[in-house]
């Protein structure tokens, strides 16, 4: 079973510190992988894709991949309150058309 | 520009009704897909279409159908239903290139689907 692990939360953070989220994925083919933000009770958004080693950034956004360590990381700079959320990572399955998703982290950023 | 619309938003059946979650999208986009959501838990694969006509099973078909007859509608058909599908529901889409076969998901607004 291929799964995709990301340690549920909370974490909280101070407004304006760096909030770091971690995910770690099973499949050694995967090739694309993804964040999602969900605010409660809305549908997830795609807020960053990556697809090589190392650093993406957009914004206050940055998705960090390292495929040798299974490893996919986001920071988010400049934390703001209204970044509370669920943030959702997901991995394509190595060569498929499915993506996997994990649990979610939940990030509370206190003003 | 709509993206991806589901319909109803909100339903409540009893156990052994049947219904139809309605999904279109009008981003001519060749992949859809169902995913339900159980609260504390990711999103669960139901079933995904790569193109009109074609169509197969995800992580959790069982007790769904689906059918894609035109690249805009995915419609999601629940048999029997049945407590243990009491859930929110979301239809998704990407697109797909001969390079990659995902750029990200545009998901729909969500069915919260209750059965009692």
């Amino acid at each position: 079973q291929k799964e995709v692990e990301q340690n549920s939360g909370p974490l909280s953070v101070p407004e304006g510190a760096i909030a770091s989220l971690n995910c770690t994925y099973s499949d050694r083919g995967s090739q694309s992988f993804f964040w999602y933000r969900q605010y409660s009770g809305k549908s997830p958004e795609l807020i960053m894709s990556i697809y090589s080693n190392g650093d993406k950034e957009d914004g206050r956004f940055t998705a960090q991949l390292n495929k040798a360590s299974q490893y996919v990381s986001l920071l988010i700079r400049d934390s703001q309150p209204s970044d509370s959320a669920t943030y959702l990572c997901a991995v394509n399955e190595g060569g498929g058309f499915k993506t996997i998703f994990g649990a979610g982290t939940r990030l509370f950023v206190k003003a | 520009n709509a993206g991806v619309t589901q319909t109803p938003k909100f339903r409540i059946l009893k156990i052994g009704q049947s219904m139809t979650l309605q999904c279109t999208q009008d981003m001519n986009h060749n992949y859809m897909y169902w995913y339900r959501q159980d609260p504390g838990m990711g999103l669960k694969l139901i079933y995904y279409s790569v193109g009109a006509g074609i169509t197969d099973k995800g992580e959790v078909p069982n007790g769904y159908n689906v059918s894609r007859s035109t690249t805009e509608d995915f419609p999601l058909r629940l048999e029997l239903a049945a407590p243990s599908q009491t859930s929110v529901y979301f239809c998704a889409s990407s697109y797909s290139s001969v390079g990659r076969s995902n750029y990200g998901y545009t998901f729909g607004s969500g069915t919260r689907l209750t059965v009692v």
